[in-house]
């Protein structure tokens, strides 16, 4: 298995443009999360997925923010506008299921806006 | 909801001497709690885990202890080496199955 895809690795946008973040979980993996990671609010949760389903958005920033989870193969993260406050490294993460079960990181995407 | 705290921030170590980080939660419904390594620019991996079942896990040089009464649990690397030296990072994942992470330790093996 790859593990968890995502894509683009490196963002480069300007403030006010729109950015969508993609991620590809693990194949079997039923659960996906998104989180953000800054250097002074370390990693934080955004949102996170059961069965394609979200159960918990409460750490979304703002309305600029979405996510979207349209199969069990794919998931989106959308940023409209952004600002350069926004800049952070985005990981998407997964796991089998149930409360126990190890999470999978993948690789992050290093989003800057200028 | 919980709250994850983490210490100390940085840790310097001789090579071949033992670190210890610690970690105190606040959801006493808290049940599951792991430890993340992540070296620079890469993605946080999984390094050892603990359940609420049981006080202590090992694996190799790395142990967790976990105390439930004090909501505190502890990562301890024993003859530490230069590849010891990443970002650790605690978690604890309690009611509505969300991992809430600690602030991170930058772990240091000087040679």
């Amino acid at each position: 298995d790859a593990g968890v895809i995502q894509s683009p690795r490196h963002e480069v946008t300007e403030m006010g443009q729109e950015v969508t973040l993609r991620c590809k979980p693990i194949s079997g993996h039923n659960s996906l999360f998104w989180y953000r990671q800054t250097m002074m609010r370390g990693l934080e949760l955004l949102i996170y997925f059961n069965n394609n389903v979200p159960i918990d958005d409460s750490g979304m920033p703002e309305d600029r923010f979405s996510a979207k989870m349209p199969n069990a193969s794919f998931s989106t993260l959308k940023i409209q506008p952004s600002e350069p406050r926004d800049s952070a490294v985005y990981f998407c993460a997964s796991r089998v299921g149930g409360s126990n079960e190890k999470l999978f990181f993948g690789s992050g995407t290093q989003l800057s806006v200028l | 909801g919980e709250n994850v705290e983490q210490h100390p921030s940085t840790l310097s170590v001789q090579e071949g001497d033992s670190a210890v980080i610690k970690c105190t939660y606040s959801d006493s419904a808290s049940n599951y709690f792991p430890w993340y390594k992540q070296e620079l620019g890469k993605r946080p991996q999984l390094i050892i885990d603990i359940r609420s079942n049981v006080g202590e896990k090992k694996d190799q040089r790395i142990a967790v202890t976990l105390n439930k009464t004090a909501k505190h649990f502890s990562l301890h690397i024993t003859e530490t080496q230069p590849e010891d030296s990443a970002v650790y990072f605690c978690a604890a994942r309690g009611n509505g199955n969300k991992l809430v992470f600690g602030a991170g330790t930058i772990l240091r093996v000087k040679s």
